[in-house]
C-alpha cells in the first residue's frame, strides 16, 4: 500500500524568504508523485507533477520539486515566496499501474509582510 | 468549457437524512474520485471508479454510497450511518493512462445539525 507523509502542518515565513516544503512517501513500486495546491474553501489545482526523467521539476510561477528516490522524497521549493503563495499545499502519489491516488496531511504556508 | 461540477456549493441536512452529492465532468475522463477533507487530516479517500459500472471502496467507505451508471457522473450519498457527515467533499476525475494527473471540483460543503 502507498502512503504520503507531510512533515509540517503549518510553516510561517516572511515574503520574499525561500521556503521548502517537505514530503516522503512509501511505496513498494514506481509512483508518480504530485503536488497540489488549495486556496480557502476551493478544489486543488495541481501546482506540478514527476513522471519520469529529470528529477527536477518546475511550475510556472517558482515552485520546484526534486525527486528523490533514494530517500523516497518528494520536497517541494521555492527561493522567494510571496504574499500570495499563502495557501495549503498537498502532496500526492500514485502507482505507475494503478488509478488509486493517495494524499498528505497537507501543509499550510502562510507568507507574513 | 471542460471541467468539474459539484453541486451544491454548499448544503445544510438535518441529522439522520440522507443526502446526494452530485459530480458531473464533461472532460471524458474514465477515472473518478470522492475525499472527504477535515482540518488537519488531508484528503482521505472514500470511493473511486475506472469505468462505469464499477467502484471500489476507498479508506473510509463506511457510512457512504456510490454509482456510476454513467461516465460523466459519480454521485456521492451520505448516509444517516455516517457518525460524523459534516466535511467538505471533493471530487475528481482523470483520464485512465499513463502519468495523468487528477483535476478537482470546487467541493460541496456540508453540514448536518
Amino acid at each position: 500500500a502507498q502512503s504520503v507523509t507531510q512533515l509540517d502542518s503549518q510553516v510561517p515565513v516572511f515574503e520574499e524568504a525561500p521556503v521548502e516544503l517537505r514530503c516522503n512517501y512509501s511505496s513498494s513500486v514506481s509512483v508518480y508523485l504530485f503536488w497540489y495546491v488549495q486556496y480557502p474553501n476551493q478544489g486543488l489545482q495541481l501546482l506540478l507533477k514527476y513522471l519520469s526523467g529529470s528529477t527536477l521539476v518546475e511550475s510556472i510561477n517558482g515552485f520546484e520539486a526534486e525527486f528523490n528516490k533514494s530517500q523516497t522524497s518528494f520536497h517541494l521549493r521555492k527561493p522567494s515566496v510571496h504574499i500570495s503563495d499563502t495557501a495549503e499545499y498537498f502532496c500526492a502519489v500514485r502507482e505507475t499501474s494503478g488509478s488509486r491516488l493517495t494524499f498528505g496531511e497537507g501543509t499550510q504556508l502562510t507568507v507574513n509582510p | 468549457d471542460g471541467g468539474i461540477t459539484q453541486s451544491p456549493k454548499y448544503l445544510f441536512r438535518k441529522e439522520g437524512q440522507n443526502v446526494t452529492l452530485s459530480c458531473e465532468q464533461n472532460l471524458n475522463h474514465d477515472a473518478m474520485y470522492w475525499y472527504r477533507q477535515d482540518p488537519g487530516q488531508g484528503l482521505r479517500l472514500i470511493y473511486y471508479s475506472q469505468i462505469v459500472n464499477d467502484f471500489q471502496k476507498g479508506d473510509i467507505a463506511e457510512g457512504y454510497s456510490v454509482s456510476r451508471e454513467k461516465k460523466e457522473s459519480f454521485p456521492l450519498t451520505v448516509t444517516s450511518a455516517q457518525k460524523n457527515p459534516t466535511a467538505f467533499y471533493l471530487c475528481a476525475s482523470f483520464p485512465y493512462g499513463e502519468g495523468t494527473e487528477a483535476f478537482f471540483g470546487q467541493g460541496t460543503r456540508l453540514t448536518v445539525v
